[in-house]
């Protein structure tokens, strides 16, 4: 079993639609990670989450710690946020992240 | 903005020969890493280094693996003698702090064995 599940795997979605891409995790964690990486490869980090919510323009990220659970929005989607969303944990005493496999977002205009 | 940078970008070699993949971390940053992406799957952890030695490395950063500093700004992952299945986006990341603290990835160098 992985220790990080993503879903949808993919999603498609018009322009203007509010996404939401799910994350569950079977670990004990310090902090949760979201990335996005894009057709090209590279990976640029969204947020970092230890508990509650972080807001930053259009992005969203909630964590549950009780619930091993966290949720990505895009508010207001735009064809330029088609990408890959990846969450990934760090468990105590730890700096490696254990990724899941993504949820390939496009948005259409 | 500052950022990390890899070099090369894309790296091909021949099975058995020894590649050398670079990567400049940010500059005030003392936690570097490496991960992979085979093609198709999700990224890997392959090793974290700080204060000049490996603190973790996953399974697949077997022998063949090493990792160096050898200047005050480079940091190095080798592969002595690669195999086919070494195929993969190789991604270097650095943070300031350790646990909890955000990593910043570089744009990865595809390796590619023939």
């Amino acid at each position: 079993k992985n220790e990080v599940e993503q879903s949808p795997q993919n999603l498609t979605a018009q322009e203007g639609e509010f996404i939401t891409i799910n994350c569950s995790y079977s670990v004990g964690i310090s902090a949760l990670h979201w990335l996005q990486q894009h057709p090209g490869g590279g990976i640029v980090s969204l947020f970092m989450l230890s508990s509650g919510k972080k807001k930053h323009g259009r992005l969203i990220a909630t964590i549950n710690i009780q619930e091993k659970h966290s949720s990505l929005h895009i508010t207001a989607s735009h064809p330029r946020d088609s990408a890959v969303y990846i969450c990934a944990v760090q468990g105590y005493n730890t700096d490696k992240l254990i990724f899941g496999t993504g949820t390939r977002l496009q948005v259409f205009p | 903005e500052p950022e990390v940078t890899q070099t090369p970008s894309h790296q091909v070699t021949q099975m058995g020969q020894e590649v050398i993949l670079r990567c400049v971390p940010i500059s005030n940053h003392l936690y570097f890493y490496w991960y992979r992406q085979i093609l198709g799957q999700k990224v890997e952890f392959l090793v974290s280094f700080y204060n000049n030695e490996i603190s973790e490395k996953s399974e697949i950063f077997d022998d063949q693996f090493s990792v160096e500093r050898p200047d005050g700004s480079n940091f190095t992952l080798k592969i002595r003698s690669t195999k086919l299945e070494d195929s993969a986006m190789y991604f270097c990341a650095s943070s300031e702090g350790g646990n909890t603290y955000e990593q910043y990835f570089g744009p990865g160098t595809r390796l590619t064995v023939t």
